[in-house]
């Protein structure tokens, strides 16, 4: 079964500040990965995804994430946050089986507060 | 397009009682998930269905949670009985094909049980 971790519960950052948030995995195999939002009293958004190729892929709202795959790792990363960034970012996976079973593997979120 | 419609949106029962969540996937999804959210963590999926058949429900503790979806569209989740862990926020979403395509979430239902 897979795992994934999140370095960060809290972040607080400053207006025009860059960010990175951590993102590690456990699996052995082939996973597809996703970084998800969810803003104060909305539900969750997907904000980009990896399956393959390019291993810098590119979301909405100017967010950027890498796939690191010798380092199990898919950070997220944006040059320069807002104070509308202010929200809870969830890194997922999940790893397709035969059988159709492809629910997503969350972290356990990193709570970002970006102050004006 | 319309998003994924749950109820209720708040729920508070005692220990021992049943309750029952309602959930719309948006029109034409195949692919339904219910999952649960305690404070603190990521949501954990307790079950997936692909039209009105069960694709997973090995995180589902089956000895009092129950669910369906009947027709292949709208789904409910049930707890009998329910107890105190298992306060959370209940997630349903849902997606054209696979995940992959993109799981497009309710805003969830928070349970309390006191």
């Amino acid at each position: 079964a897979q795992s994934v971790s999140q370095h960060n519960h809290h972040v607080i950052l400053s207006e025009a500040a860059s960010l990175e948030l951590g993102c590690n995995y456990s699996y052995g195999g082939t996973v597809n990965l996703f970084w998800y939002v969810q803003y104060p009293g909305q539900h969750l958004q997907l904000l980009l995804k990896y399956f393959s190729g390019d291993p810098l892929v590119k979301g909405i709202k100017g967010f950027e994430a890498e796939f690191i795959k010798s380092k199990f790792s898919f950070n997220l990363r944006k040059p320069s946050v807002q104070w509308s960034d202010t929200a809870e970012y969830f890194c997922a996976v999940n790893a397709p089986s035969g059988g159709g079973a492809d629910g997503l593997t969350f972290g356990k979120g990193t709570h970002l507060i970006i102050q004006p | 397009e319309a998003g994924v419609a749950q109820s209720p949106r708040y729920k508070i029962i005692e220990k021992r009682q049943s309750v029952a969540f309602w959930c719309n996937p948006i029109s034409g999804h195949a692919t339904l998930y219910w999952y649960q959210q305690i404070l603190g963590q990521g949501p954990k999926l307790l079950i997936q269905f692909q039209n009105n058949g069960v694709v997973d429900d090995s995180q589902l503790p089956k000895d009092r949670f129950s669910a369906e979806r009947l027709k292949g569209v709208d789904s409910t989740l049930k707890i009998q009985p329910a107890k105190l862990e298992d306060s959370a926020v209940y997630l349903c979403a849902s997606s054209w094909d696979r995940v992959v395509t993109e799981a497009f979430f309710g805003q969830g239902t928070r349970l309390t049980v006191v």
